[in-house]
């Protein structure tokens, strides 16, 4: 247990529904990341938050998905309209930024996304 | 960030040491290499990262070639559990870095008996 949590661990949906991931990370941490990971392929960034603040979001991140992380604590991730395309585990990551830390992020166990 | 290159998977006998290679040619001088692992079905856990020198934590060693555009990261005694995807990453260490991980496809490590 790495100390951040998702919550489901498992979600089945049909095509066009809308679903919400969220995510809590370890209590003192700034930065919130949300990664994407498909079979047999390496976790691609999604976006990331510094407190509250989304600071980027990749090309990957359609107008179909939205994350929020209010007060700087928990996010959550939404896809709205779900394609089967968006089956994948969902990744959320958090870590401690400042001067003289290091950039290891903590993972969660991911929300498993399965559109039918 | 740089590009990193690594096997698709290595076999490495349980209690012998398990050394994974990797490429990071175009590294620039304030890139960190990092590397991860994940285990089936779980997230990705963090191993160890360094600079330029050589490092070594209580999970593994990491070995820096002078000129930064290879590295080594050393299980000294491999157990079954270390089976896992191994993911070398080259990125900012933080602070005020972005701090975004960009994975490639790593490198199955199995583990045998």
């Amino acid at each position: 247990d790495t100390g951040v949590s998702q919550d489901p661990r498992h979600k089945i949906t049909k095509r066009g529904q809308n679903v919400t991931f969220r995510c809590d990370p370890i209590s003192e941490h700034n930065r919130l990341y949300w990664y994407r990971q498909t079979l047999g392929q390496g976790p691609e960034f999604l976006t990331y938050f510094q407190n509250e603040a989304q600071l980027e979001k990749s090309r990957l991140l359609s107008d179909r998905f939205s994350a929020e992380r209010p007060k700087g604590s928990f996010s959550t991730l939404e896809i709205q309209r779900t394609e089967q395309g968006d089956s994948a585990m969902y990744l959320c990551a958090s870590s401690l930024a400042g001067l003289g830390q290091h950039n290891e992020q903590f993972f969660g166990p991911g929300t498993r996304l399965t559109v039918l | 960030d740089a590009k990193t290159t690594q096997p698709p998977s290595m076999d490495c006998a349980e209690g012998r040491a398990a050394n994974l290679p990797c490429n990071h040619s175009t590294i620039s001088g304030n890139e960190y290499v990092y590397w991860y692992r994940q285990i089936h079905s779980q997230g990705p856990q963090y191993i160890i990262h360094g600079l330029k020198n050589n490092e070594t934590n209580e999970m593994a060693s990491l070995i820096i070639t002078e000129d930064r555009k290879s590295s080594t990261l050393i299980l000294p005694h491999a157990t079954l559990r270390d089976t896992a995807v191994y993911y070398c990453i080259v990125t900012g260490a933080g602070g005020t870095s972005y701090g975004k991980l960009t994975f490639g496809q790593g490198t199955i490590l199995t583990v045998h008996p």
